[in-house]
C-alpha cells in the first residue's frame, strides 16, 4: 500500500461545476496536508494547506481533512479551463517525511 | 527576485557519463531538496539538506551525490549515469530546517534527464 493514495484520472469535468480531488494516506499520525497543482511541463506550487479537521476555504478552492478516515480532499468551484492541471497531495507523515501522491490529472471541459 | 532557478534546463548523457545539476535560491531559505518525478510515480525525494553544511539521504539516493555548497546553493551530482536516471529533477527550496510541519516548498523549474 501506498503512503498517499490519488486516482491518477483523468477527471474530467464541465466548466462551471465542482471539480472534487480526493487523496488516502496510511500514516495515521500524520500531520500536515497539502495540495499542489503542477501545469504539464511545469513545476508543482502550492494551492492549500491545511492541519486540522474540517475545511478551509481559499477563494474558489475548499481542502477538506477527516484524520478518523485518513482522506484529504480539495474542491474546485465553479471550475475554470486554466484548472486544468495535475494535482498532488503531499503528507507530511510522523516521521516528519513528506510523502507524495502520484497526482489526479483534472481536465475542465469548456 | 528570481526564486528557485536551476541549470541545465534540458541535458542528454550516454551511459557512464557525469554530470552536475545547479541549483541556487534567493529567498534566504534554510532547507533544499532534490526530487525526481517520473510518470505515474509522483515526486521522490532524493537528498535534502536541512541546513547549510549538512545533508541527508531521501527516498532513492543511489547513484547520486549532493553539495550544499553554502545557504543558496545545492547541486546534485551523477557520477556514472545509468538509463534508469531518466527523469525530470526539480529542486525545492523551504525556509524553515525539514522538521516543520508546516513548511512551503518551492520548486525550480525542472531538468529533463535523457540517458541513452
Amino acid at each position: 500500500q501506498k503512503e498517499v493514495e490519488q486516482n491518477s484520472g483523468p477527471l474530467s469535468v464541465p466548466e462551471g461545476a465542482i471539480a472534487s480531488l480526493n487523496c488516502t494516506y496510511s500514516d495515521r499520525v500524520s500531520q500536515s496536508f497539502f495540495w499542489y497543482r503542477q501545469y504539464s511541463g511545469k513545476s508543482p506550487e502550492l494551492i492549500m494547506s491545511i492541519y486540522s479537521n474540517g475545511d478551509k476555504e481559499d477563494g474558489r478552492f475548499t481542502a477538506q481533512l477527516n484524520k478518523a478516515s485518513q482522506y484529504v480532499s480539495l474542491l474546485i468551484r465553479d471550475s475554470q479551463p486554466s484548472d486544468s492541471a495535475t494535482y498532488l497531495c503531499a503528507v507530511i507523515n510522523s516521521n516528519y517525511q513528506l510523502i507524495w501522491g502520484a497526482g489526479t490529472k483534472l481536465i475542465i471541459k469548456p | 527576485n528570481a526564486g528557485v532557478t536551476q541549470t541545465p534546463k534540458f541535458q542528454v548523457l550516454k551511459t557512464g557519463q557525469s554530470m552536475t545539476l545547479q541549483c541556487a535560491q534567493d529567498m534566504n531559505h534554510n532547507s533544499m531538496y532534490w526530487y525526481r518525478q517520473d510518470p505515474g510515480m509522483g515526486l521522490r525525494l532524493i537528498y535534502y539538506s536541512a541546513s547549510e553544511g549538512t545533508t541527508d539521504k531521501g527516498e532513492v539516493p543511489n547513484g547520486y551525490n549532493v553539495s550544499r555548497l553554502n545557504k543558496r546553493e545545492f547541486s546534485l551530482r551523477l557520477e556514472s549515469a545509468a538509463p534508469s536516471q531518466t527523469s525530470v529533477y526539480f529542486c525545492a527550496s523551504s525556509e524553515a530546517g525539514q522538521a516543520s510541519v508546516a513548511d512551503t516548498q518551492y520548486f525550480g523549474p525542472g531538468t529533463r534527464l535523457t540517458v541513452l
